[in-house]
């Protein structure tokens, strides 16, 4: 069964640290990882796209890395914001018959205090 | 606000009723997905068109649900004899093209959907 795990299910930060979140998965046949940054009562939204020939990508101070090989990725926020406050979560895409479908994670839920 | 946008935003529906949700995607978008999410979860894919047509239901999608996309613009999901079980945030998202070239899904804020 295709699935996806992130780690930690919550975390909480001060103001200006870095913190690095985790996804395990265990798809295939695998197309491309996604990381959505979601506000509370929002919908997601796309921080960054990898496919497999990727190991890292960076949008800001958001950095996603990739290892295809133990199927695994994280997801650095450096010098955090209040408003990276949200949940981040860990998709990742699925290659069958030209057909893609994405494979959500439950998240991790980041709180930044100031 | 060129991106997608959901309505309503929030709905409360007693046990039985029937309720419909609009999705307008962003407008050059020729795929269309509708996903359910509740709390604490990823969001679970119910449907998606390819301009008007319906190409894939997923087995969460009972035969309460419904959704159209007559025109290739907008869509709607219709929810019959709505259950509690059904509350949860509904989410359309859109994107361009061919979904294999890794486009990106953009997401509306969701309808948040209780039954009481």
């Amino acid at each position: 069964k295709n699935q996806v795990e992130q780690s930690p299910q919550s975390l909480i930060i001060l103001e200006g640290k870095n913190c690095t979140l985790q996804c395990n998965y265990t798809v295939s046949p695998f197309s491309n990882l996604r990381w959505y940054k979601q506000d509370t009562g929002r919908g997601p939204v796309s921080l960054t796209i990898m496919t497999f020939s990727e190991n890292t990508k960076s949008n800001g101070r958001y950095t996603a890395t990739l290892d295809a090989d133990t199927k695994q990725s994280s997801l650095h926020i450096t010098a955090s914001q209040l408003s990276d406050s949200a949940s981040y979560i860990c998709v990742v895409s699925v290659s069958n018959f030209g057909n893609e479908k994405l494979t959500f994670g439950t998240g991790t839920r980041l709180t930044i205090i100031p | 606000d060129t991106g997608v946008s959901q309505d309503p935003r929030h709905k409360i529906t007693k046990r039985g009723q029937n309720v419909t949700f609009r999705c307008d995607p962003i407008s050059e978008h020729n795929r269309l997905y509708w996903y359910r999410q509740t709390l604490g979860q990823g969001p679970e894919f119910l449907t998606y068109f390819q301009n008007e047509a319906q190409l894939e239901k997923s087995r969460l999608l009972s035969d309460r649900f419904s959704a159209e996309r007559p025109k290739g613009s907008f869509s709607t999901l219709e929810i019959q004899r709505t259950e509690q079980g059904d509350s949860a945030m509904y989410l359309c998202a859109s994107s361009l093209g061919y979904f294999g070239t890794n486009e990106k899904l953009f997401f509306g804020s969701g309808t948040q959907l209780s039954v009481l």
